[in-house]
């Protein structure tokens, strides 16, 4: 079983700020895999990133960034020069046992324009 | 098409009423799921399809009675629900997970259901 720590509640940007989220998990499986995902308004959650646990390389995809650290269960999400539109509830998702996917509790997001 | 529909968007029930949740994905996809979500909460797992047969019961209470009838849909059945089951209901869809799980879900815009 999975355990999912999303301490920031909420955040507020300016449009154009950079903002990390952060994640904290914990779990026994040797192997898994970490997930992003993204519930604006509308109420639909949108993959966003995932990230197996044998490959801590960091990756950057458009304005989006995460920084996966294996050592100490992180996995922060980081949204580049933010926009009013990725205002939303972001919940970070570990994956271990087969299909099973744990929710963390989200961070809300809101970018001021 | 690679989106995953949930049908009705909004429903309204009482107590002694039998309604259905409909959910339906074209992308090929062999597992399926149900979350419920209540308001500022997480979603949870509630049930999980694999090729058309049910894997994983999340201890549901039987009001809740799941039902894939092929592999495209995804039915709820509900059955003497209580005030507490108003929340948001959501489907998703993966191509069949390998093991450790690691395939992106799509999710349907969900149903959103208030039990009187």
């Amino acid at each position: 079983a999975q355990k999912v720590t999303q301490a920031q509640t909420e955040i507020s940007v300016v449009e154009k700020e950079d903002v990390t989220l952060d994640c904290v998990y914990e779990t026994r499986d040797t192997t898994y895999y970490l997930f992003w995902y993204k519930q604006p308004p509308s109420g639909e959650l949108v993959f966003l990133i995932r990230r197996n646990s044998f490959d801590e390389q960091n990756e950057i995809s458009g304005r989006y960034s995460w920084n996966f650290q294996k050592s100490t269960s992180s996995f922060n999400f980081t949204i580049t020069a933010s926009q009013v539109v990725d205002s939303a509830v972001y919940f970070c998702a570990p994956s271990g046992g087969y299909q099973k996917v744990t929710f963390g509790t989200g961070t809300k997001l809101q970018v001021i324009p | 098409d690679t989106e995953v529909t949930q049908t009705p968007k909004h429903l309204v029930m009482g107590m002694t009423n039998k309604k259905s949740l409909k959910c339906e994905q074209h992308m090929g996809h062999r597992a399926m799921y149900w979350y419920k979500q209540k308001a500022k909460k997480p979603p949870e797992l509630m049930f999980v399809y694999s090729y058309e047969k049910l894997s994983i019961n999340e201890s549901v209470p039987s009001r809740f009675s799941p039902e894939c009838p092929n592999s495209s849909l995804l039915n709820l059945h509900l059955h003497a629900l209580q005030p507490e089951d108003s929340a948001l209901y959501l489907c998703a869809s993966s191509p069949l997970a390998t093991s450790g799980g690691g395939n992106e879900q799509f999710f349907g815009p969900g149903t959103r259901l208030t039990v009187l």
